[in-house]
């Protein structure tokens, strides 16, 4: 158990809909990080956020949005959803210069 | 532009052989890179990580290689076990990157262990 809590575990939803995943972080670890995971592009780094704050952005599209709450867990928000977003997304975190613990991901399905 | 190479990208091993992975970089500013294990419905678990200043680091069964000129790393899996089977993941990172560590990963091995 990596201590990073992610939920749903299944998303099933319909084009042009709106979903929320959510990330409980390993306590303390102030990093949160949000990849998606297809066949295709493998493990892509979308986000970062550090103690509420947005630190990096990677291949997030303009329809994916994300934050940090004050409680340190992190929600990442896809929208206008497309048959290609079909992935698993991954939310780690970490402490600073530690390695980045995974959670089991959020499988979404759009059909 | 993919940034880590991965090789090779299935992998079949007899029980008790080394299954070996290798790794590519392009980028001189990484200066950490971290082996991580998945399995099926399972999100990446960290199997082992080296930084630049030493060549090679041994966990167990499990050893990197590391080779700053060439800009290669390898995995080397030593009397590979049924029970390793699972998907390797190579990935870089540097903390130069604007400050954040995020990972750039390499494609994946798919490591079948044959009993």
């Amino acid at each position: 158990d990596s201590g990073v809590t992610q939920t749903p575990k299944h998303l099933i939803t319909a084009t042009g809909q709106r979903v929320t995943l959510r990330c409980s972080p390993r306590s303390g670890d102030l990093s949160v990080y949000w990849y998606q995971q297809s066949l295709d592009q493998g493990l892509q780094f979308l986000i970062q956020y550090y103690n509420g704050e947005e630190r990096a952005k990677g291949n997030i599209l303009e329809r994916f949005s994300a934050q940090q709450f004050p409680d340190l867990h992190s929600e990442l928000n896809l929208s206008s959803l497309e048959l290609g977003d079909s992935a698993l997304y991954f939310c780690a975190s970490s402490e600073p210069r530690q390695p980045q613990h995974f959670g089991d991901g959020t499988r979404l399905s759009i059909l | 532009q993919q940034q880590v190479k991965q090789s090779p990208q299935s992998l079949i091993v007899q029980k008790g052989g080394i299954s070996i992975i290798n790794c590519a970089y392009e980028n001189t500013a990484f200066d950490y890179f971290p082996w991580y294990q998945q399995f099926p419905g399972k999100g990446p678990a960290l199997l082992i990580a080296i930084r630049p200043d030493v060549s090679e680091k041994k966990e167990g069964r499990f050893t990197i290689s590391f080779n700053k000129s060439a800009k290669q790393f390898s995995l080397h899996i030593m009397d590979s076990q049924p029970g390793d089977s699972a998907t390797y993941f190579c990935a870089a990172a540097g903390v130069n990157q604007g400050g954040s560590e995020k990972l750039v990963f390499g494609k994946g091995t798919k490591l079948t262990v044959n009993p």
